[in-house]
C-alpha cells in the first residue's frame, strides 16, 4: 500500500514569489491534514480536511496561504507570496475516518522542505 | 488549552543502555496520547498509542509507554538502545471531539543521540 506522497520534496525560491505544494493521501482515507514544522519545532496544524470540507482552518495565515482538496483525495498548500519566516517544513498527513469516526492515528509523508531567500 | 512539554531536548546514551523520554501533557478530558519517531529529512512514524485501558502500552521496535493520569504524563520508554533508534521523538496528545478523535498537540520534540 502506498503512503501519503508530497511532492516536491525541496523547494528553493526568492521570496514575494508564489509556491505550492502538493499531497495524495493514503488510498481511503477521508482526512487529511497540512501540517508546517519549523528547525527544531514539532508540527503544527494548518488545516484538516474532512473529505473535501475544510472543518479547521484556523491556523492558516489566510492573508497568503491557501489549500483546497476539490475531489476529497489529492490537496494543494499554496504561499503567495512567500516571506523568509515561511522557510520550514510542510507536512501532510492522513488518517481513516473522520471526526466521527477516527482512529487517531495519522500517516504522515516526507514532507515538503522550503527555503526563502 | 491543551499542550504537550517534553523537557528534554537533547539525550545522548550508549548503546544497548536503557532509555525514557519524558512528556507532560495538559488537556481537560480523557487523553488520547500518541510517540512518533522522525527520522532526518524524513516524515513521522508512530511508535505507539493509548486511547484507554492498559496504561502500559507496548509500540513497535520495542518501545513501551506508560500513561500515568495523576502526573499527566506519557514517558516513551525501551530496554536497550540501538543505534538505529538515533531520531527525534515526538509525544502528541490527540483533541477529543465526542468521544473521537481529531487534530493532534505535538510537542516540541527530544532528539535522541546513541553513542557507541
Amino acid at each position: 500500500e502506498a503512503g501519503v506522497v508530497q511532492s516536491p520534496r525541496y523547494k528553493i525560491i526568492e521570496k514575494k514569489q508564489p509556491v505550492a505544494f502538493w499531497c495524495n493521501p493514503i488510498s481511503g482515507h477521508n482526512t487529511l491534514y497540512w501540517y508546517l514544522q519549523n528547525l527544531g519545532q514539532g508540527p503544527e496544524l494548518l488545516i484538516r480536511y474532512e473529505n473535501e470540507e475544510a472543518v479547521d482552518d484556523s491556523q492558516l495565515p489566510k492573508d497568503r496561504f491557501s489549500a483546497e482538496r476539490l475531489k476529497g483525495v489529492d490537496s494543494t498548500l499554496k504561499i503567495q507570496p512567500a516571506e523568509l519566516g515561511d522557510s520550514a517544513v510542510y507536512l501532510c498527513a492522513s488518517s481513516s475516518g473522520t471526526s466521527g469516526r477516527n482512529t487517531g492515528e495519522l500517516f504522515f509523508g516526507e514532507g515538503s522542505r522550503l527555503t526563502v531567500l | 488549552a491543551q499542550s504537550v512539554t517534553q523537557p528534554d531536548i537533547h539525550i545522548t546514551v550508549s548503546e544497548g543502555a536503557s532509555l525514557e523520554l519524558r512528556c507532560n501533557y495538559s488537556y481537560g478530558a480523557t487523553p488520547y496520547l500518541f510517540w512518533y519517531v522522525q527520522s532526518p529529512g524524513q516524515g513521522l512514524q508512530l511508535l505507539l498509542k493509548y486511547f484507554s485501558g492498559d496504561t502500559l502500552v507496548q509500540g513497535i521496535k520495542g518501545f513501551e509507554a506508560e500513561f500515568k493520569r495523576s502526573q499527566s504524563s506519557f514517558n516513551l520508554r525501551k530496554p536497550s538502545v540501538h543505534w538505529s533508534d538515533a531520531a527525534e521523538y515526538f509525544c502528541a496528545v490527540g483533541l477529543n471531539y465526542g468521544g473521537s478523535q481529531g487534530n493532534l498537540i505535538f510537542g516540541k520534540g527530544t532528539k535522541l543521540s546513541v553513542k557507541p
